[in-house]
């Protein structure tokens, strides 16, 4: 099973700040990896597939990158509605498909 | 609209055996792999069972082989988990999810509002 290492658990941001998000894989995913996002109360959304291609719909200051075993996800100014957890998910070798831990990006 | 309901949640005892529906409309339901991906209370998202579009291929999570079993009905565009032996820790909010990508849809690009599930005696 790959596993998939999220970093960190919690980032503190302000508004307007930069936001880098890491996940790491246990074993290359080539660059069979997801984004995710989840508010509180809500279901999760796709924003990012492909490592690095963003689905319908998702602003471009969501980008992703990497491949092989280290991946990005980047937000390059964060606005109000971007704090919330995010998740990776591989789909290279399954099954399982298997998601990372989450980080929850907050307000500083 | 695109859209997935989930029903058929609450709480049960440990052993016995709860079956989840998710009604899917807006979409070509017979055309997308169907997933359940859960989500136990302040954790993380697991994935759980997925099945080809046609029903003819299903994969499972460890945890729950042999145990739960999902299944569709194109004609009714439902997807279905059943569950049985129940755990403690199958205590969870349960999502249908649609899959994109692939022949079966590796990533999910629509989701439910979930069920939730609650084994406890």
């Amino acid at each position: 099973e790959v596993v998939m290492t999220q970093s960190p658990a919690t980032l503190s941001v302000s508004s307007g700040e930069r936001a880098t998000l890491s996940c790491r894989a246990s074993q290359s995913v080539s660059s069979n990896v997801a984004w995710y996002q989840q508010k509180p109360g809500q279901a999760p959304r796709l924003l990012i597939y492909g490592a690095s291609t963003r689905a319908t719909g998702v602003p471009a200051r969501f980008s992703g990158s990497g491949s092989g075993t280290e991946f990005t996800l980047t937000i390059s100014s964060l606005q109000s509605e971007d704090f919330a957890v995010y998740y990776c998910q591989q789909y290279d070798n399954w099954p399982p498909l298997t998601f990372g831990g989450g980080t929850k990006v907050e307000i500083k | 609209q695109v859209q997935l309901v989930e029903s058929g949640g609450g709480v049960v005892q440990p052993g016995r055996s709860l079956r989840l529906s998710c009604a899917a409309s807006g979409f070509t339901f017979n055309n997308y792999g169907m997933h359940w991906v859960r989500q136990a209370p302040g954790k993380g998202l697991e994935w759980v069972a997925l099945i080809w579009y046609d029903g003819s291929i299903e994969y499972y999570a460890d945890s729950v082989k042999g145990r739960f079993t999902i299944s569709r009905d194109n004609s009714k565009n439902t997807l279905y988990l059943q569950m049985n032996t129940l755990r403690a820790e199958d205590t969870a909010l349960y999502y249908c999810a649609r899959g994109y990508l692939g022949v079966v849809g590796y990533t999910f690009d629509i989701w439910g509002q979930g069920t939730m599930v609650t084994v406890s005696s």
